[in-house]
């Protein structure tokens, strides 16, 4: 089954404890994106990356960091997460056309995080 | 700020009526523009898009209207169903942003039996 997954789902966890959220696509998207979703502010871009070793910021890429090793994965990681980090994260991915440009991007299912 | 935003925050329509959710964006650039569907304790899931050389696209019961003249987007729902109850976004992507997508705060949408 083609999909987005991402793990944890979801983590609570303290000020200043670096944490790795993983995302895994398998259906060989170039695009990979992290978003957060916060009540009243929508979907906001943190990282995205336009294939292996590319990556650039977003929106809001504060406090976050990515990397971009393999064409399948792409992880999030606060190396010393903060209270304002609490979230909901997506991560998205899509392919990229040859000649039309940008398609939809496909999320996975979120990974909610609180950090006390 | 967003420049894509939604005129409802939410609506709320009988079963087997149609919905009419509307979207307005600000930059003349943006050549890309898609629908999604968010259930709750779920991701996104796309509905529909449409790119900015067209007026109209249709799905199976949802359609995009496209009006570059005023910048506005609407996405129509056929015999909405209880199964479309969930908050819709849309989202645009400006010429040359590198495949980045800008989403509006979302409508939520509930569908009374």
């Amino acid at each position: 089954e083609a999909q987005v997954t991402q793990n944890p789902r979801y983590l609570i966890t303290v000020t200043g404890k670096k944490l790795t959220v993983t995302c895994s696509q398998n259906m060989n998207h170039e695009y990979m994106s992290w978003y957060r979703q916060d009540p009243g502010l929508g979907l906001r871009q943190i990282y995205y990356s336009m294939n292996v070793e590319v990556t650039d910021k977003g929106d809001v890429p504060e406090g976050y960091k990515v990397s971009r090793k393999e064409k399948r994965n792409f992880p999030l990681i606060l190396e010393s997460p903060s209270p304002n980090q609490t979230s909901l994260y997506f991560c998205a991915s899509s392919p990229k056309g040859r000649t039309s440009g940008i398609h939809e991007q496909f999320f996975g299912p979120g990974t909610r995080l609180t950090v006390l | 700020g967003e420049s894509v935003g939604l005129h409802l925050p939410t609506l709320s329509v009988q079963e087997g009526d149609n919905s009419i959710i509307n979207c307005a964006y600000s930059n003349s650039a943006s050549d890309y523009f898609i629908w999604y569907k968010q259930e709750s304790g779920k991701g996104p899931q796309f509905i529909i898009d449409i790119r900015s050389n067209m007026d109209k696209r249709q799905g199976q019961r949802v359609t995009v209207l496209l009006n570059k003249t005023v910048k506005h987007l609407s996405l129509q729902i056929a015999a909405t169903q209880p199964g479309d109850s969930a908050v819709y976004f849309c989202a645009e992507n400006i010429q040359g942003s590198n495949y980045k997508l800008t989403f509006g705060k979302g409508t939520l949408l509930t569908v009374n039996p």
